[in-house]
């Protein structure tokens, strides 16, 4: 069985421009959750999607990051434009509608903005 | 504010000795409990989580981890360390919820590194 799989795994950009990171979470997961983590500080909730509604959004830092999920299956986070401070690894995980189950996650796209 | 400590940024452990990784958490209720382990150039992969029953949970790779309600931790432990256990380690927290698992509140991560 694959696993949370996200496109790029780096990115660099110039501030102002437009990153769309992608995720392709494991088959019939319906949970699916954006995360990131600045320089050596805590990884940090973005959005929770359930299939494709978005179900919290309230780690969303401001208006220039919009997260979709069309058709409930992969998603994507644009950033657009990007700032410094935008710089990061950005995390998406998965996970079925069960309880305790845990969230699986891919390996993170590097994001950095100069 | 919901939170997690984790107080070290790194720990040494020679190979072969015990190790413990601390976890503390501030979240109201009776929080599902996880660690998550890095390693270099991978994606987090999940080590154990606590979900109700004994305080002593086992893990993946020989990990355990306590959980002590009074204290509100959640410290990871081994008996024997290995090189291999060197990598970056994650606690987090899910406030519960009638609808299961909601989002993951993270520490600051702690490095742990084996030396032989």
């Amino acid at each position: 069985e694959a696993g949370v799989t996200q496109f790029p795994s780096h990115s660099v950009i110039e501030k102002g421009q437009t990153v769309t990171l992608r995720c392709d979470p494991i088959s019939g997961h319906d949970n699916l959750y954006w995360y990131r983590r600045v320089m050596g500080k805590e990884i940090k909730f973005l959005l929770h999607f359930v299939k494709e509604s978005k179900q919290d959004e309230s780690g969303m830092p401001n208006n220039r990051f919009l997260a979709e999920r069309t058709g409930g299956t992969y998603s994507t986070l644009k950033v657009q434009p990007a700032e410094l401070e935008d710089s990061g690894v950005y995390f998406c995980a998965s996970s079925p509608i069960v309880v305790n189950t845990e969230a699986f996650f891919g390996q993170g796209t590097r994001l950095t903005v100069v | 504010a919901q939170s997690v400590a984790q107080p070290e940024d790194q720990v040494n452990v020679a190979e072969g000795n015990p190790l413990t990784v601390k976890c503390t958490y501030s979240v109201s209720g009776n929080p599902y409990l996880f660690w998550y382990v890095q390693y270099p150039n991978r994606g987090l992969q999940f080590l154990l989580k606590y979900i109700t029953g004994d305080n002593l949970v086992k893990g993946s790779y020989g990990f355990e981890a306590e959980f002590n309600k009074s204290q509100t931790s959640f410290h990871l432990k081994k008996p024997s360390a290995l090189v291999s256990d060197s990598a970056l380690y994650f606690c987090a927290v899910s406030p519960r919820d009638k609808g299961g698992y909601n989002k993951l509140i993270f520490g600051a991560g702690t490095r742990l590194a084996v030396h032989p």
